[in-house]
């Protein structure tokens, strides 16, 4: 079955810098791979998804790349202010997608 | 429009014990998962439903059970609890259709003594 692998575990960043989080896949026939963000005491919520026949997709500060060939894909978060801080899942699939780890982003004012 | 809903949103048992944990959803999705997240290891398919009357297993089905009489409905048993299964749990539901996202209840959170 898919395998997600998600870097790093932990991310301490200041107010204003970025912050990227990488994750790998191992199946080549999937197309979806959505990110997710919790926060303390909630279930994880959707902030951005990307399709396979699609390289890049940006919503405001925050955007996710993808590269098939390399079965990878990032998110990336610009000018990060303290309510970004959270857990962070990266996932393959849809329906009953297979997640990462988890990276749980810390933004210090 | 509430979403997903899941209840009880803790739990205490005593090993041996059953319960069934509740979800339901109010979006008209097809399908339907249960999760479990433990620290640091993500969350772990248990069950997963791409409709009413059909079920399937996912990563870790041992000492659960499902069923989905109904569309909004997908309740997860847990027929003799044991240590092991003290965790968090989510339940999802999701369209039926291509490349959708899922939406997550807040969790019920288990404690297994």
């Amino acid at each position: 079955g898919e395998n997600v692998e998600q870097h790093p575990s932990t991310l301490s960043v200041q107010e204003g810098d970025s912050a990227v989080i990488k994750c790998t896949y191992s199946d080549s026939a999937s197309n979806y791979f959505p990110w997710y963000k919790q926060e303390l005491g909630k279930g994880p919520q959707l902030i951005i998804d990307i399709r396979s026949n699609v390289g890049e997709k940006k919503d405001q500060r925050i955007a996710v790349t993808l590269n098939k060939t390399a079965k990878h894909f990032s998110l990336h978060i610009t000018e990060t202010q303290p309510e970004d801080s959270a857990v962070y899942f990266c996932a393959s699939g849809w329906g009953k997608s297979t997640f990462g780890d988890g990276t749980t982003l810390t933004v210090k004012p | 429009n509430a979403g997903v809903t899941q209840t009880p949103k803790f739990q205490v048992l005593k090993t041996g014990q059953s319960m069934t944990l509740q979800c339901a959803q109010d979006m008209n999705h097809e399908y339907m998962s249960w999760y479990r997240q433990d620290p640091g290891m993500g969350l772990r398919l248990i069950h997963y439903s791409v409709g009413a009357g059909i079920t399937d297993q996912g990563e870790v089905p041992n000492g659960y059970n499902v069923s989905r009489s109904t569309t909004e409905d997908f309740p997860l048993r847990l027929l003799s609890a044991a240590p092991s299964q003290t965790s968090v749990y989510f339940c999802a539901s999701s369209p039926g259709q291509d490349n959708q996202p899922q939406h997550f209840g807040d969790g019920t959170r288990l404690s297994i003594l």
